[in-house]
C-alpha cells in the first residue's frame, strides 16, 4: 500500500532557530501534499496545501514566512518553521493522496513531534 | 466552508458496542470518512461512506444519512486497544485537489 514517511519523528529545538521537516512519499508521485498542526487533545488543522513545482497554498491565519513549505520534486515536501517559538510547539503531520485512492482515504506521515524550548 | 460535531468523550467497557455520531455542514459533499488516532500517533484510516447506508469492515461499521447530514461510527466487541480518539472528516473540493476537514475528535475510553 501507499506509504508516506515523515522526518523527524520528534525534534527539539531552542528558539529563534529554524526547524525542517520533510514528508516523503515512497511508492507514489504526489503532486499535492498537505500539512496539518494538531495541538494536544485537538483536532488536526490543515496548515498549508504543498504543490510541486510552485507556491503552497496557505489556510487563512497561517502565516506563510513562518511556515516555509518546499515542494521541489514529486516525492519531497518540505515544512521549515522559522525562527521558532515555544508557542509553535505542536504536533506536525503530512498527508498525501496516491493517485486512484478513493476520495475518502488519505496517507498520513508518522507526525512530527516539535518541541521549542 | 465545512464543519462537523461530533462528542468530545465517550466511554465503555471491554466487550461492549459504543457509536460515535458525526453531524456535519458542507459547501459540497463527496463523503464521509472515519479515521482513528491514538496518543502520539498518526491518524489511520477506518472507513468511508460516499452513499447511505452501513459499510462494515470487521469489528467496524459505519453508517451515512446524506438526507439527515448524519453519520456513525459504530465499534463493536470493544478492546482496550480500542481506546483513541476517532475523528470524522469531509472532503473539500478545491481547483484540482480535495482538502480533508476533520471534526474535532472524540476520545474513547476503553475499561476492564
Amino acid at each position: 500500500g501507499a506509504v508516506v514517511s515523515q522526518h523527524p519523528s520528534r525534534v527539539i529545538c531552542k528558539s529563534g532557530t529554524s526547524v525542517k521537516i520533510e514528508c516523503r512519499s515512497l511508492d507514489f508521485q504526489a503532486t499535492t501534499m498537505f500539512w496539518y498542526r494538531q495541538f494536544p487533545k485537538k483536532s488536526l488543522m490543515l496548515m498549508a496545501t504543498s504543490n510541486e513545482g510552485s507556491k503552497a497554498t496557505y489556510e487563512q491565519g497561517v502565516e506563510k514566512d513562518k511556515f516555509l513549505i518546499n515542494h521541489a520534486s514529486l516525492t519531497l515536501s518540505t515544512l521549515t518553521v522559522t525562527s521558532a517559538h515555544p508557542e509553535d510547539s505542536s504536533f506536525y503531520i503530512c498527508s498525501a493522496d496516491p493517485p486512484g485512492t478513493n476520495l475518502g482515504e488519505a496517507f498520513f506521515g508518522q507526525g512530527t513531534r516539535l518541541t521549542v524550548v | 466552508g465545512q464543519s462537523l460535531e461530533q462528542p468530545s468523550e465517550v466511554t465503555a467497557v471491554e466487550g461492549a458496542i459504543v457509536q460515535i455520531n458525526c453531524t456535519y455542514q458542507t459547501s459540497g459533499f463527496y463523503g464521509l470518512s472515519w479515521y482513528q488516532q491514538h496518543d502520539g500517533g498518526a491518524p489511520t484510516f477506518l472507513s468511508y461512506n460516499a452513499l447511505d447506508g452501513l459499510e462494515e469492515t470487521g469489528r467496524f461499521s459505519s453508517f451515512l444519512s446524506r438526507s439527515d447530514s448524519y453519520g456513525y461510527l459504530l465499534l463493536q466487541e470493544l478492546q482496550m486497544k480500542d481506546s483513541a480518539s476517532y475523528f470524522c472528516a469531509v472532503r473539500d473540493r478545491r481547483s484540482g485537489y480535495s482538502t480533508l476537514t476533520f471534526g474535532k475528535g472524540t476520545m474513547l475510553l476503553v475499561s476492564p
